[in-house]
């Protein structure tokens, strides 16, 4: 069965203290990894997708990596506006393109 | 550009009352999802629609659930007899959709519709 785990469940930072977000994954076959940014009351806000092993993509204080079997978001010198549930999915190969949702890992950056 | 538009953005009913929620993709997408996120839980996979193909839908919890997309644009979710359990928000995502790699199936997320069924 195709299955996402974050972790941890949540993580608290001083501002300017980088760390690393964990997204394993098990599926049958990779098309994508996707990580999303929801803010409370708000939808999921598109990051990043990766979609083989060893690409690298970044987008400002955010840098996403992809391995056979789980991605990380590193986080350099946070900011408190990147406070926000970072949720990570996958999608498999196939005739559907629907996609599988960890938990998320609710990040709280304070000032 | 405009994004996912959805509404009511809150809804409100009684048990065992019928509600639809609408979605209005990004104008040019082709596929259309929706999802459930209940309080604690992560985003649970519904329906999937792609052009005139026959939607893909695995991910309905009950029969009480039904969708549809009317002129490959906009969709409604309709749930029947509605029950305690499914208070949560439901979100629509669009993509490019077809049969291209890469940007196509990156989904894009609308603001949700917040379900509470009293």
């Amino acid at each position: 069965e195709d299955q996402v785990t974050q972790s941890p469940e949540a993580l608290r930072l001083q501002e300017g203290e980088s760390s690393s977000l964990n997204c394993s994954y098990t599926v049958s076959g990779l098309r994508g990894l996707f990580w999303y940014r929801q803010d409370p009351g708000k939808g999921p806000e598109f990051l990043f997708t990766l979609y083989s092993a060893g690409e690298e993509k970044e987008k400002e204080r955010l840098k996403a990596t992809l391995t056979k079997k789980e991605s990380f978001l590193h986080i350099t010198a946070p900011k408190p506006e990147d406070s926000a549930t970072y949720l990570c999915a996958v999608q498999a190969t196939g005739a559907t393109n629907k996609l599988i949702f960890g938990t998320g890992t609710l990040l709280a950056v304070q000032p | 550009g405009a994004g996912v538009s959805q509404s009511p953005s809150n809804k409100v009913t009684e048990k065992g009352k019928d509600v639809e929620l609408r979605c209005d993709p990004i104008s040019g997408h082709t596929a259309l999802y929706w999802y459930r996120q209940s309080l604690g839980q992560g985003l649970e996979f519904l329906i999937y629609f792609q052009g005139n193909s026959a939607p893909d839908k695995s991910g309905l919890p009950s029969d009480r659930f039904s969708a549809e997309r009317t002129g490959g644009s906009v969709s409604t979710l309709t749930i029947q007899r509605t029950q305690q359990e499914d208070s949560a928000v439901y979100l629509c995502a669009s993509s490019l959709g077809g049969t291209w790699s890469g940007p196509a199936y990156e989904q894009y997320f609308g603001p949700g519709t917040r379900l509470t069924v009293t």
